[in-house]
């Protein structure tokens, strides 16, 4: 079974341009989750969608970050203008409702690199 | 709010040396405290789920603890291969799904 797939793995935009970032979860997940490390920083949460609602976005840090998730398959964030803060690597997580087991499965990561 | 703390930030052990990683939490209602390893250039790779104090997970040289307060990510006599960065993260009791993490402890084990 393939696992959480992210593309690209690494980007490098200047200050003011925008990026999209891609997410693909485990196949049926219902829930997919995007994480973000900054540099020296811990893992922090981002958002949480269920299916293509958004659950909890509650760590989206401002409105130049955009979710999506249509059709509740794949995900996709885009930052629009990037800030130099925005630098870090982005994760993304996936898991299934229905499962006892409640642990999130990650993918390899973006690293955005604004310049 | 939640807080999750790891230490050491780094250790370094000679293979065969056992050793302890501790990660202390703060929640307000604890649904579940995640180990996870991390290898440079990858995502978390999911390791344990412990959900009551008293609770302890195996698997292979690594065996999780749980109290109140905080796990423990106790390593027996480890190798080269399990260098990695363990994270720990801990879900709270509010309904929300989302994994609060620590800043990891970085394990170098030296042949």
């Amino acid at each position: 079974e393939a696992g959480v797939t992210q593309f690209p793995s690494h980007s490098v935009i200047e200050k003011g341009q925008t990026v999209t970032l891609r997410c693909d979860p485990i196949s049926g997940h219902d829930n997919l989750y995007w994480y973000r490390r900054v540099m020296g920083k811990e893992i922090k949460f981002l958002l949480h969608f269920v299916k293509e609602s958004k659950q909890d976005e509650s760590g989206m840090p401002n409105n130049r970050f955009l979710a999506e998730r249509t059709g509740g398959t794949y995900s996709t964030l885009k930052v629009q203008p990037a800030e130099l803060e925005d630098s870090g690597v982005y994760f993304c997580a996936s898991n299934n409702r229905g499962d006892p087991s409640p642990e999130q499965y990650f993918g390899p990561g973006t690293r955005l690199t604004v310049t | 709010e939640d807080q999750v703390t790891q230490s050491p930030e780094a250790l370094r052990l000679q293979e065969g040396e056992s050793s302890s990683l501790n990660c202390s939490y703060t929640v307000s209602g604890l649904r579940g405290l995640f180990w996870y390893r991390q290898d440079p250039g990858k995502g978390p790779e999911f390791l344990f789920t412990l959900y009551s104090a008293g609770e302890e997970k195996e698997k292979e040289r690594l065996k999780a603890t749980l109290t109140k307060k905080e796990s423990f990510l106790h390593i027996t006599a480890p190798k080269p291969e399990d260098s990695a960065t363990y994270l720990c993260a801990v879900r709270e009791n509010t309904g929300f799904q989302k994994l609060v993490f620590g800043t990891g402890t970085r394990l170098l084990v030296s042949p």
